[in-house]
């Protein structure tokens, strides 16, 4: 069966310190893959996007993710975050863009 | 620009009642999408409209559950004889296009709907 896993429910970091949030997906080919962000109070907002071509995607935010076929993952990196990401994250698959499997999401607290 | 506004922001109501839900798309998006977030799960899919196309109904869970769009706009997603088990906030977005899948899509600050 199809489906997205985001094994960390929570995850706290320091700021400053890297950040890498998984996504690991069961997919029969490559599908559509999406990381958006949930700040309190704010609806969903897209971080990046990959269809297809350069497996190292930029996002905004200074958000990167990199498309592992062998490993099928799409993992999320900041190098240095800041206090302002503490947020709910969420990955998002589908073999067509407008159908998505979401992950259960992943909690980031940023401490001091 | 406006982006994707629903409402209401909250909605409680009695098991088996009917409720509708209310999403209007960012002017000239051709493609509406409608999720469910349930506690401790991520969104799920449950309808696509894309222009005058037939809408993808492939992820509504049961058949107390509809949505339309009228005028290529605003989109209603209706529940019918409400259950416990509905209690989720309900998500719209939408996208300039549907197909392709370069679009991207906006989501709204959903409708939080309680069951009791």
């Amino acid at each position: 069966a199809q489906s997205v896993t985001q094994p960390d429910i929570h995850i706290t970091v320091s700021e400053g310190a890297s950040l890498e949030l998984r996504c690991n997906y069961s997919y029969g080919a490559t599908p559509y893959l999406f990381w958006y962000v949930q700040s309190p109070g704010q609806g969903l907002q897209l971080l990046l996007k990959y269809f297809s071509g350069d497996t190292l995607v930029q996002g905004i935010k200074g958000f990167e993710a990199e498309f592992k076929r062998s490993q099928s993952s799409f993992n999320l990196r900041k190098p240095s975050v800041h206090w302002s990401d503490a947020a709910e994250y969420f990955c998002a698959v589908g073999e067509v863009a407008y159908a998505l499997n979401f992950g259960k999401g992943t909690s980031l607290l940023v401490t001091p | 620009g406006a982006g994707v506004s629903q409402s209401p922001s909250n909605k409680v109501t009695e098991k088996g009642k009917d409720v509708e839900l209310r999403c209007d798309p960012i002017s000239g998006h051709t493609a509406l999408y409608w999720y469910r977030q349930s506690l401790g799960q991520g969104l799920e899919f449950l309808i696509y409209f894309q222009g005058n196309s037939a809408p993808d109904k492939s992820g509504l869970p049961s058949d107390r559950f509809s949505a339309e769009r009228t005028g290529g706009s605003v989109s209603t997603l209706t529940i019918q004889r409400t259950q416990q088990e509905d209690s989720a906030v309900y998500l719209c977005a939408s996208s300039l296009v549907g197909t392709g899948g370069q679009e991207t899509q906006y989501f709204g600050p959903g409708t939080r709907l309680l069951v009791l």
